[in-house]
């Protein structure tokens, strides 16, 4: 599976739009692009997938770039509660087995 | 109600125990894994069980044991505990990895090994 890079931290306004950035230059056709998040002493969360075609959902928007090397997850109104360590995921063993990376830490700040 | 609930949520025992972790979930799904998060934060699956059957065994020492009475539930053993088995455990579920990796996690278990 193909490797990711993010920005270790990133800080963000309450009420502002939250925009995660991650790079996976080595994509194969096949892979998809998981986005799951880990609030202090809790379970991670799956938050949106996506393959190449942009994707919302309740929780926030994704959006691939056309070559599919890098992706920004966007949560549109971030509240506090969204502090959490964001981990951008490549994968596409359809096994479960999912390859976590350090992730981003984002601290939404009133 | 808890989708993947695990118990017990703290666990401190001494080296040399045996423990085990419970896991049980509401979803209906059919597979079920255990990851372990390291002090350094760093999550790994250890184990995949689909439908009550062995799927993924990442190398783990055979002193943890997984169970799977049921394919609602997934328990692990450890047996002989060490020093180095101090970390947060988590229980997830998924309905079928074959159609995406939407995993379901539990709280976690964090276990302390004195």
């Amino acid at each position: 599976d193909a490797k990711t890079t993010q920005p270790t931290s990133m800080d963000c306004a309450e009420g502002r739009a939250a925009n995660l950035p991650c790079n996976h230059s080595t994509i194969s056709g096949n892979e998809y692009v998981y986005w799951y998040r880990q609030i202090h002493s809790q379970g991670p969360q799956y938050i949106i997938h996506g393959l190449k075609n942009n994707e919302t959902n309740e929780m926030a928007s994704l959006i691939i770039t056309e070559d599919r090397k890098s992706s920004t997850l966007i949560l549109p109104h971030a509240t506090l509660r969204d502090t959490a360590v964001y981990y951008c995921i490549v994968s596409s063993g359809n096994t479960g087995k999912l390859i976590f990376g350090q992730g981003t830490t984002l601290q939404v700040k009133p | 109600d808890t989708a993947v609930s695990q118990t017990p949520k703290y666990l401190v025992t001494q080296m040399g125990n045996d423990k085990s972790i419970k896991c049980e979930q509401n979803l209906g799904h059919d597979t079920m894994y255990w990851y372990k998060q390291d002090s350094k934060k760093f999550l790994k699956i250890m184990f995949s069980y689909n439908n009550k059957e062995l799927i993924i065994n990442e190398t783990v020492p055979n002193r943890f044991s997984p169970k799977s009475p049921d394919k609602a539930h997934l328990n692990l053993h450890i047996n002989s505990l060490e020093l180095g088995d101090s970390a947060v455990y988590f229980c997830a579920s998924s309905q079928d990895p074959g159609v995406n990796e939407k995993l379901f996690f539990g709280s976690g278990t964090q276990l302390s090994v004195l």
